[in-house]
C-alpha cells in the first residue's frame, strides 16, 4: 500500500541551528512529491514540486531533495518565522495527493 | 483574487444534524479537492472535481457526505446525520490543470460536533 512517512514528528531548534527534515514513500507510479508549511489555523501553503531523483529546489533557506525513496527539506539558518508544521505529499495520479503527518517545527530565538 | 476562500470558518453543531459548508476557488483554476484533517495529521482526500464533474471520491467518504460543484465554480461539501467522529478541519483546495501546480488551499472550515 502506498505510503508517506514523515520524521521526526517534531523538531526544535535554535535560531541558526540548520537541519533536515525527512519524508520517506513508497508509492507506486509517483507522478510528483509536493512540500507545503502549515501554520497553526490555516490552510497548507505550497512550497515545492519535486518530479524525479536527483531534483532540488530552493526557497529562501530551504531546499528541497528528492532520492527514489525519500525526499529531505534542509532547513539553513532557520529563524523564528520558520516555525510551523512542514508537509510532504505524493502524487498518484492527477487527482489523488496523499500527506504525510507532517513535521512540526519550532524555532527557539 | 483573494485565493480560496471557505465559509464558515468554524461551525458547532449537534449530533445528527446536517451541515454544509461552501468553498469559493481561484476563479481561473478548474480543479477543486476537498480534504479532511484532524489534529496532527495530515490533510486526507475527500473528493475531486474537474470543472463541474466529479471525477474521484475516496473509499473513506461515507454516504453521508455529498459534494457539488454546480456551473465549475464554487462548491459545497454537505455531512447529513452528523456524529462526533466528523469533527475535523475541512479543506478546500484548486489548481490550474498543470502538471507543475501544487494545490492552493483555503483556511479551512473547522467542524465541532457535540
Amino acid at each position: 500500500e502506498d505510503q508517506v512517512t514523515q520524521s521526526p514528528e517534531a523538531l526544535r531548534l535554535q535560531e541558526g541551528e540548520s537541519s533536515s527534515l525527512n519524508c520517506s514513500y513508497t508509492v507506486s507510479g509517483l507522478r510528483g512529491l509536493f512540500w507545503y508549511r502549515q501554520d497553526p489555523g490555516k490552510g497548507p501553503e505550497f512550497l515545492f514540486t519535486l518530479y524525479s531523483a536527483g531534483e532540488e529546489k530552493e526557497k529562501e533557506r530551504l531546499k528541497a531533495t528528492l532520492t527514489k525513496k525519500e525526499s529531505f527539506l534542509h532547513i539553513t539558518a532557520p529563524k523564528p518565522e520558520d516555525s510551523a508544521t512542514y508537509l510532504c505529499a505524493v502524487k498518484r495520479n492527477n487527482n489523488d495527493m496523499r500527506f504525510g503527518a507532517g513535521t512540526r517545527l519550532t524555532v527557539k530565538p | 483574487d483573494t485565493g480560496v476562500s471557505q465559509n464558515p470558518r468554524h461551525k458547532i453543531t449537534k449530533r445528527g444534524q446536517n451541515v454544509t459548508f461552501r468553498c469559493d476557488p481561484i476563479s481561473e483554476h478548474n480543479r477543486l479537492y476537498w480534504y479532511r484533517q484532524t489534529l496532527g495529521q495530515g490533510p486526507e482526500f475527500l473528493t475531486y472535481f474537474q470543472n463541474e464533474a466529479q471525477l474521484e471520491k475516496s473509499r473513506l467518504l461515507s454516504d453521508r457526505f455529498s459534494a457539488e460543484r454546480p456551473k465549475g465554480s464554487f462548491s459545497t461539501l454537505e455531512i447529513q446525520r452528523t456524529e462526533q467522529g466528523d469533527s475535523a478541519m475541512y479543506l478546500c483546495a484548486s489548481s490550474p490543470d498543470l502538471r507543475d501546480y501544487g494545490y492552493t488551499f483555503g483556511s479551512g472550515t473547522r467542524l465541532t460536533v457535540v
